[in-house]
């Protein structure tokens, strides 16, 4: 248990689907992740929030919208998926700026068909 | 942030020590050297940090080399559960972690 929870575990979204992916922490940390990570991949860093503030965007497609309502919540809406968005979605939370160690929530697996 | 290289596998028997070497010759004298692990189909686990003194941790120990171009992680006595992907990740703040490929070590029995 890390103190970063991840829902739902699994999700099955047809390709005109809107859905969304929840993240929380309760460690009191005020960075938030999302990564994605496809089949034999590394992971991909997608976006980065810091104090509810999205700091980065790694050119990731419309089709996924991060949002961050607070410091302990952070959620990847999903619309109109392709089937290679298939794959883990991990976020991760770290106390802030700096030289910090990540904690990982257990991921999402996703399938688009 | 500066590259690293690692094996991309390796091999130990279980009770014996792990030693996982990583490379990062470009390294810049404010970049930490991060080590996490993924087990199959989890979320990355921290395992040790260090700069530039050798660490040591209830998980692990990080040897840096005194010119900072590479780093080995040990695992002091390897288990069937340590069976991961390793990542090394050479990195000025956490919020730029970066992974690539990793090395996947396998304890055989």
């Amino acid at each position: 248990e890390t103190g970063v929870t991840q829902t739902p575990r699994h999700l099955v979204m047809g390709m005109t689907n809107k859905k969304s992916l929840k993240c929380e922490q309760h460690l009191g940390h005020n960075a938030m992740y999302w990564y994605k990570q496809s089949a034999k991949k590394p992971l991909e860093l997608m976006f980065v929030y810091s104090l509810e503030e999205r700091v980065e965007n790694n050119s990731v497609p419309s089709r996924f919208s991060p949002e961050c309502p607070n410091s302990s919540h952070l959620f990847l809406h999903l619309h109109t998926l392709q089937p290679e968005d298939s794959a883990l979605y991990l976020c991760a939370s770290t106390r802030g700026q700096g030289n910090t160690e990540a904690f990982f929530g257990q991921g999402t697996r996703l399938t688009v068909v | 942030d500066a590259k690293t290289t690692q094996p991309p596998s390796m091999d130990c028997a279980e009770g014996r020590a792990a030693n996982l070497p990583c490379n990062h010759s470009t390294i810049s004298g404010n970049e930490y050297v991060y080590w996490y692990r993924q087990i199959h189909s989890q979320g990355p686990q921290y395992i040790i940090h260090g700069l530039k003194n050798n660490e040591t941790n209830e998980m692990a120990s990080l040897i840096i080399t005194e010119d900072r171009k590479s780093s080995t992680l040990i695992l002091p006595h390897a288990t069937l559960r340590d069976t991961a992907v390793y990542y090394c990740i050479a990195v000025q703040g956490a919020q730029k972690l970066v992974f690539g490929q990793g090395t996947r070590l396998t304890i055989n029995p």
